[in-house]
């Protein structure tokens, strides 16, 4: 069983509409959760980090954990042609070993 | 253009070339590392340096042998590649082998083909 678990997609939405992102993970050790985001071409880039169960917003982003189902997600809200990339969802257990995801490819069509 | 900048962009060798990968980080951080992005796969940690030391090989072949001379520069020197190696190879930074509060800074990769 892989440590964690990402459906790859692709997803294809229009713009505007709310896009949700997920991840499942099985290690109960894992405490740092993060979202990265890479555009082709590109590397990952850091876009939101979380250590507790609840939700953190910026901007138009929202990260929610949910440590007692172990599973993530990420919403893009009123998304933009800007947010086509793939994201990776990301984390960190108790002895700084970092396991990602296997990245989710989202494209917003104008 | 992020803080941790990788040379080249772009790399085709042979299976019997020898060449090295390049990467720099401007960000004043003491962990650096070395990960193999593959499609369909989960980033593949191969190499991580603090304080310009090894501290984890993550049994990758010997063909992979990273080098850090300083806190600022790494390398990862290639031989004797096999085609399944083609993949981006990907340099990263963090303020301390923890991955600190922001994690990862990753540089654009270099893109590995190898024939």
């Amino acid at each position: 069983q892989k440590e964690v678990e990402q459906d790859p997609g692709p997803l294809s939405v229009p713009e505007g509409a709310i896009v949700s992102l997920n991840c499942t993970y099985s290690n109960s050790a894992f405490q740092y959760f993060m979202w990265y985001r890479q555009y082709s071409r590109k590397g990952p880039e850091l876009l939101m980090y979380t250590y507790s169960s609840g939700n953190k917003e910026d901007g138009r982003f929202t990260a929610q954990v949910d440590k007692s189902s172990k599973y993530i997600s990420l919403f893009i809200r009123d998304s933009q042609p800007s947010d086509s990339a793939t994201y990776l969802c990301a984390m960190q257990d108790t002895g700084n070993q970092f396991y990602f995801g296997t990245g989710t490819s989202l494209t917003v069509i104008p | 253009e992020t803080g941790v900048t990788q040379t080249p962009r772009h790399l085709v060798m042979g299976m019997t070339n020898k060449k090295s990968l390049k990467c720099e980080q401007h960000l004043g951080h003491n962990a650096m590392y070395w990960y193999k992005q593959s499609a369909k796969k989960p980033l593949e940690l191969m190499f991580v340096y603090s304080l310009e030391e090894r501290v984890e090989n993550n049994s990758v072949p010997s063909r992979f042998s990273p080098e850090c001379p300083n806190s600022s520069h790494l390398f990862l020197h290639l031989h004797t590649l096999q085609p399944e190696d083609s993949a981006l190879y990907l340099c990263a930074s963090s303020q301390d082998r923890a991955g600190g509060l922001y994690g990862y800074t990753f540089g654009s990769g270099t893109r590995l083909t190898v024939v």
